[in-house]
Parts: structure tokens; C-alpha cells; sequence
């Protein structure tokens, strides 16, 4: 099974910060790595599939970046709706697995 | 708009079988851009990935090792639904499930997955 290993684990940042969180596969997946996002006691949402494609309707200051093993997701400007969990998935091949999480909290 | 109802029992006992069922409204389980997905996600394991079934002229069905000698996925096209079946579980299998649809992207075979049911919290205790 493939790998995914994101860091960090958890991280506080202010309104306004720009924030990146780093995914790595343990083997070539290509550009097959899609984000989400998850408030607590809610399913996750998809924020970015094929690496770089923002899911309909997700604002532009999210955006993802890389191929091969390693990977980027990236908020240019932090607004309070956006502190969460953020997972990112292999879907190269299957079984199709997630990383870990990465919880965004406010500062 | 694409919405899944999740139903099933919140409680089973160790070495029974979980039993859930997704209602599909907006879309058919017989798609043939899409595949229905059972994922689940505990503390201990996080998200995993449970397995799909997919329409292409018939029904295929994709199941990680780590389950599928115990794990059935079921597609009804007169319900538009499709189930999970888990046999013999542990309170390992103690987790929020989630039904959750899967689909092509347009432009090339990336899979990813853009609806998920709200998730039932299932617990397995005696």
C-alpha cells in the first residue's frame, strides 16, 4: 500500500497568515493526490483533486502544487472559516489511502 | 445537486455483522462516471478506505486486502442504493462510516471523491 505521510501534524497560524501543508507518498503517485477539508463532527470535503485542480465553488486562495511523492497545498490568505482538518489522498492506486491530517488552529 | 442518505444500526455486537445502506438522490448508482464508496474513519486508523463498486455494463467491485474477506459492497438499482456489509467485526471496527461518491475527472482518469454522506457512528460493544 501506498503511503501518505503529511507534516505538519498540526499547526497555528493568525487570520491573514499564508499557510502550507506538505504531503509525501512513499512511491510515485503522479499528480493522483487530491485534498480535503473537515470541520469536527462533519465529513470531509474535497478542496483540490489531480494536485492542482480546485474542487467547483473552493476559494482561490486555496491551491496545490507538485507530482511524483511530493505535494503542497497552500492558503494564501488565512480567513476564519478555514481552520479545520486537511487530509490528502493517494488515488494512484489502490488501496486508496489518506494521510494523516494536518488540524489548523487559530493562534 | 448530489446528496446521500446514510441508515443502519449505531451499535453491534463483536462477531456480528455491520450492516449500512446509502440512499442516492441527484444521481444513479448505475452511473457510468461514477463508483460508490464505503470509508470509514477512526482515531486509531484515521481515514480508510473500504471499498467501491462501479457500473461499466455490469457491476465491478474493488476491495482493499485488509478487508475483503470480510466485506461486502452492494449495489440496488431498484432502491438506487448501495450497502455495506462488515462480517465479524471487533471494536477495532469502531468508527464513523461514510458513504461517499467517487467520480472520473473529465479530462483525464483522475478519481476523486466529491460527496460524502453525513457518516454513522457505528460502535462495537457487547
Amino acid at each position: 500500500d501506498i503511503q501518505m505521510t503529511q507534516s505538519p501534524s498540526s499547526l497555528s497560524a493568525s487570520v491573514g497568515d499564508r499557510v502550507t501543508i506538505t504531503c509525501r507518498a512513499s512511491q510515485s503517485i503522479s499528480d493522483y493526490l487530491n485534498w480535503y477539508w473537515q470541520k469536527p463532527g462533519k465529513g470531509p470535503n474535497l478542496l483540490i483533486y489531480a494536485a492542482s485542480s480546485l474542487q467547483s465553488g473552493v476559494p482561490s486562495r486555496f491551491s496545490g502544487s507538485g507530482s511524483g511523492t511530493d505535494f503542497t497545498l497552500t492558503i494564501s490568505s488565512l480567513q476564519p472559516e478555514d481552520f479545520a482538518t486537511y487530509y490528502c489522498q493517494q488515488t494512484y492506486s489502490a488501496p486508496y489511502t489518506f494521510g494523516q491530517g494536518t488540524r489548523l488552529e487559530i493562534k | 445537486q448530489v446528496q446521500l442518505q446514510q441508515s443502519g444500526p449505531g451499535l453491534v455486537k463483536p462477531s456480528q455483522s455491520l450492516s449500512l445502506t446509502c440512499a442516492i438522490s441527484g444521481d444513479s448508482v448505475s452511473s457510468n462516471s461514477a463508483a460508490w464508496n464505503w470509508i470509514r474513519q477512526s482515531p486509531s486508523r484515521g481515514l480508510e478506505w473500504l471499498g467501491r463498486t462501479y457500473y461499466r455494463s455490469k457491476y465491478y467491485y474493488d476491495y482493499p486486502a485488509s478487508v475483503k474477506s470480510r466485506i461486502t459492497i452492494n449495489a440496488d438499482t431498484s432502491k438506487n442504493q448501495f450497502s455495506l456489509q462488515l462480517n465479524s467485526v471487533t471494536p477495532e471496527d469502531t468508527a464513523v462510516y461514510y458513504c461517499v461518491r467517487g467520480v472520473w475527472d473529465s479530462r483525464g482518469p483522475h478519481f476523486y471523491m466529491d460527496v460524502w454522506g453525513k457518516g454513522t457512528t457505528v460502535t462495537v460493544s457487547s
